[in-house]
């Protein structure tokens, strides 16, 4: 049973436009949520992480909104540029043992 | 900048054939992780080590072995190589200080047996 779900296998966006991506989880003792970002053939790289005590987190072109009653996260970036084409994952972690638990990844493609 | 090297990067090998994926951190990490991903898969924890000689299972089961002699070293060993092992093996590693839960990830190996 997957406790964190990234319904979107790719997204395609226009250059320059925003860029929306979901994550949906079960589990209500999550109380940490991180994005990365993954390139073919590399490991994983942090982007921004937000906790369960706030609704917002900026860095940058990135925004994170996290919705606690809807178990739903989104991932803003603003405005989308060619280097952002990869596989964006979402983890969520309660904490307590320091394990991430992951989604399944979005490909995100930015059209020139 | 997050220092975590896997090697070797890429790995073609045949069944049975005894393998070591090493990973090494130079940021002095008390916790590391191996994970297996599969393309448009979620990463999968499959070893985890919260300190020297301390190891344990992830989740996903796995006939990999590991080891955590030394702080920065976590090597993942397969006994006996077979095509259902063939995945990309990530290595990654945390620390336990404040409320930041994130973990820097190496390169990755990609392992495919024939």
């Amino acid at each position: 049973d997957q406790q964190v779900k990234q319904n979107s296998p790719s997204l395609s966006v226009q250059e320059g436009r925003i860029s929306i991506l979901n994550c949906d989880y079960t589990n209500s003792m999550f109380d940490y949520f991180l994005w990365y970002k993954k390139y073919p053939a590399e490991g994983p790289t942090f982007l921004i992480s937000i906790s369960s005590i706030k609704d917002k987190n900026e860095d940058g072109r990135f925004t994170v909104f996290l919705n606690k009653s809807a178990k739903h996260l989104s991932l803003h970036i603003v405005p989308s540029q060619p280097g952002d084409s990869a596989v964006y994952f979402c983890a969520a972690t309660p904490g307590s043992n320091y394990q991430l638990i992951w989604g399944a990844g979005t490909k995100l493609i930015i059209k020139p | 900048e997050a220092d975590i090297y896997q090697t070797p990067r890429y790995l073609v090998i045949g069944t049975g054939k005894k393998i070591t994926l090493e990973c090494s951190q130079t940021m002095g990490h008390d916790k590391m992780y191996w994970y297996q991903q599969d393309p448009g898969m979620e990463l999968h924890l499959i070893h985890y080590s919260y300190g020297v000689n301390s190891t344990e299972k992830g989740d996903l089961s796995s006939e990999s072995t590991v080891s955590r002699i030394r702080t920065e070293h976590f090597p993942l060993t397969l006994e006996s190589a077979r095509p259902s092992h063939t995945s990309q093996y990530l290595c990654a590693s945390s620390e336990s200080r404040g409320v930041t839960y994130e973990q820097y990830f190496g390169p990755g190996t990609r392992l495919t047996v024939t």
